[in-house]
């Protein structure tokens, strides 16, 4: 079985600063996906950065970062330089290809 | 691209009426589509997954009879929610996946917000 668990139900940090989400997974699989997606007040689930199991280096879109721990089975998000558009709540996901499972979520706070 | 649409966006309906939910892929064939609830602040529940031309597979304490998924086409899924109660009232947000993407990818829809009077 695939769990997600993500321990920071809400968070929240100053414009421009920066802030860690955490994020940390279980599954008997070697071959997944990890996922952060932001669920901003429309609802509308949008994608922020994607990470291969297989691919060691940790993705990069723009100011979002992850800190992918394999081993650890740790899968961060870092936001830099923080931006008002950013409170939202995010989920971590996992899928093995046939469904996703998401953590309870992290609601994020930017103050201005 | 990968595109999905959801049909109506917000849906108000009185108690034991039934509603439909369209969900569309706009620009790509849909093999498979979710259909997710999610309470306020809470995450999303998997309720089922149906591929086109078959019968859905339904997320155990999910009622089939209740909750009916037709994915006919390669472009659309449909969620009924037969004789809706006020507990039904929620928001529900399919995801589709198609041939054409990476079998880890799924692309969500706007979601609809129900509300049963």
């Amino acid at each position: 079985a695939q769990t997600v668990t993500q321990s920071q139900p809400e968070m929240s940090v100053q414009e421009a600063e920066t802030v860690t989400l955490s994020c940390t997974y279980d599954t008997s699989e070697s071959d997944y996906y990890l996922f952060w997606y932001k669920q901003p007040p429309s609802r509308q689930m949008i994608l922020v950065i994607r990470q291969e199991a297989y691919k060691q280096q940790n993705a990069t879109e723009n100011r979002f970062s992850v800190n992918f721990q394999k081993a650890a089975k740790s899968f961060s998000l870092k936001i830099s330089d923080s931006q008002l558009g950013d409170a939202a709540m995010y989920f971590c996901a996992l899928t093995t290809g046939n469904q996703f499972y998401f953590g309870t979520g992290t609601s994020l706070t930017v103050i201005p | 691209g990968a595109v999905v649409s959801q049909h109506p966006s917000w849906v108000i309906c009185k108690s034991g009426t039934s509603v439909k939910i369209e969900c569309r892929s706009l620009d790509f064939q849909a093999t498979t589509m979710f259909w997710y609830r999610q309470f306020p602040k809470q995450s999303l529940m998997l309720m089922a997954t149906s591929n086109e031309g078959s019968k859905a597979t339904y997320e155990q304490g999910v009622e089939k009879d209740k909750f009916l998924i037709n994915h006919a086409s390669l472009t659309l899924s449909t969620l009924t929610v037969t004789s809706a109660h006020p507990e039904d009232s929620s928001f529900y947000i399919c995801s589709a996946r198609g041939l054409d993407y990476p079998s880890s990818e799924q692309y969500f829809g706007p979601g609809t917000r129900l509300t049963v009077t």
